[in-house]
């Protein structure tokens, strides 16, 4: 399809666990944006990709969270020793103009139960 | 810093009835406003967007207009139907390209 596609789905870890969530953005747009999106919350942001570099990465929520795109397409948001907190959909979305006018399409998110 | 607050929820509203769901904002600058919309079992997809002040964004029968004097961004529907039921979100883009988001209002529809 012609849209942001996030894999996996579902994806239930224990804690302490290493976790890999990728993000495949519609082809052609620069700009990748990783969310985490908590029960009954807004989109929270984590960080954002202008091609291949992180423009932002003022929302990680500390070092265990870790977020590449090394050809500027797919990007992997990794999290390593999983704590239960980080249990949450984290969303991806991608931009072909980044910010202000830019619309943002979303995934449909890949939802991360730590027990 | 930027930031958005929109109303709390939930709402349940009777069809054909009028919808107002509030949003103002905390920004530097001139940022640009967005309502994005999730349905049951889909992801977040754009609804408006105004990106200056005075500009009414509009789609699907729904209206805003980005109100700097007030720093606001409420969004309204004459008549909702059932299939308007979802969660809405506003949100707006600053200067650093970051977009940030309320925290949700859900919206159900009785008929």
């Amino acid at each position: 399809g012609a849209g942001v596609s996030q894999t996996p789905s579902n994806k239930v870890t224990e804690k302490g666990k290493y976790v890999e969530l990728r993000c495949d953005p519609i082809s052609g747009h620069t700009a990748l944006y990783w969310y985490r999106q908590s029960l009954g919350q807004g989109p929270e942001f984590l960080i954002y990709f202008q091609g291949t570099g992180a423009a932002d990465d003022s929302g990680l929520p500390n070092d265990r969270f870790f977020a590449v795109r090394p050809e500027g397409s797919v990007s992997t948001l990794k999290i390593q020793r999983t704590e239960r907190g980080d249990s949450a959909v984290y969303l991806c979305a991608s931009s072909l103009l980044a910010g202000r006018t830019g619309e943002l399409f979303f995934g449909e998110g890949s939802r991360l139960t730590v027990l | 810093g930027n930031s958005v607050t929109q109303m709390e929820g939930p709402v349940t509203l009777s069809e054909e009835a009028f919808l107002t769901i509030n949003c103002t904002y905390t920004a530097t600058g001139y940022p640009s406003l967005f309502w994005y919309v999730q349905y049951p079992g889909e992801g977040l997809q754009l609804l408006l967007k105004a990106t200056k002040a005075d500009d009414k964004g509009s789609n699907k029968g729904f209206e805003a207009t980005y109100r700097k004097e007030t720093t606001s961004f409420h969004l309204e529907k004459g008549s909702v139907q059932v299939s308007d039921s979802a969660v809405y979100f506003c949100a707006l883009s600053g200067t650093g390209n970051q977009f940030y988001f309320g925290t949700g209002t859900s919206l159900t529809v009785i008929p």
